[in-house]
């Protein structure tokens, strides 16, 4: 079964600063995506970020940017310049054409942001 | 933008009795799901749905839980008699297609169920 593990429970981060969230997966799978979420305390679960195991480049939205190292099965996020509202818990999550309509998801990583 | 929407945002209930947590997905979305998040844990998937029938479901979804969609627009899970253990926040989800075509999920903003 595919696995995603987030080794970091909680990250700290100075306004205005960059911090990466690691994410590590585990699959016999050549084609997958890998996402990441975001869960303020509001508790949705918004989209921050997607790609595609296909694409050799990295996916960047606005401030959000992921380091995707294929070979090594690693998936980090890097949140630049990071405000008040970047405040929340991160889920690093896998789906592919062979988990069905699955999402497995890492244990989430809870990130503060210091004024 | 549209969004998930759940109802109610907080449930409270007696061992053993029945609830119902209800969903409306994103109008023209076709997948409907259910993941649990036990608090302090990750989220689980629990089922997905389509063309109104359970395509998918995992070991957690057991004969105490059903879906159903009674109308064009409501998604529901009951627990027929909750259990302790079920105490968690229920998300539902929605997508386009099915997540295994990269359709990515959209999810409510989650039903705290607290079973006492």
């Amino acid at each position: 079964a595919q696995t995603v593990t987030q080794s970091q429970p909680e990250m700290s981060v100075q306004e205005a600063e960059t911090v990466t969230l690691s994410c590590t997966y585990d699959t016999s799978e050549s084609d997958y995506y890998l996402f990441w979420y975001k869960q303020p305390p509001s508790r949705q679960m918004i989209l921050v970020i997607r790609q595609e195991a296909y694409k050799q480049q990295n996916a960047t939205e606005n401030r959000f940017s992921v380091n995707f190292q294929k070979a090594a099965k690693s998936f980090s996020l890097k949140i630049s310049d990071s405000q008040l509202g970047d405040a929340a818990m991160y889920f690093c999550a896998y789906s592919s054409p062979n988990t069905g309509n699955q999402f497995y998801f890492g244990t989430g990583t809870s990130l503060t942001v210091i004024p | 933008e549209p969004e998930v929407t759940q109802t109610p945002s907080h449930q409270v209930t007696q061992m053993g009795q029945e609830v119902i947590l209800r969903c409306v997905p994103i109008s023209n979305h076709l997948y409907f799901y259910w993941y649990r998040q036990i608090l302090g844990q990750k989220v689980e998937f629990l089922v997905s749905f389509y063309n109104n029938e359970i395509s998918e479901k995992s070991e957690i979804f057991d004969d105490q839980f059903s879906v159903e969609r009674p109308d064009g627009s409501n998604f529901t899970l009951k627990i027929r008699s909750t259990k302790l253990e079920d105490s968690a926040m229920y998300f539902c989800a929605s997508s386009v297609q099915g997540t295994g075509n990269n359709s990515p999920l959209h999810f409510g903003n989650g039903t705290r169920l607290t079973v006492t």
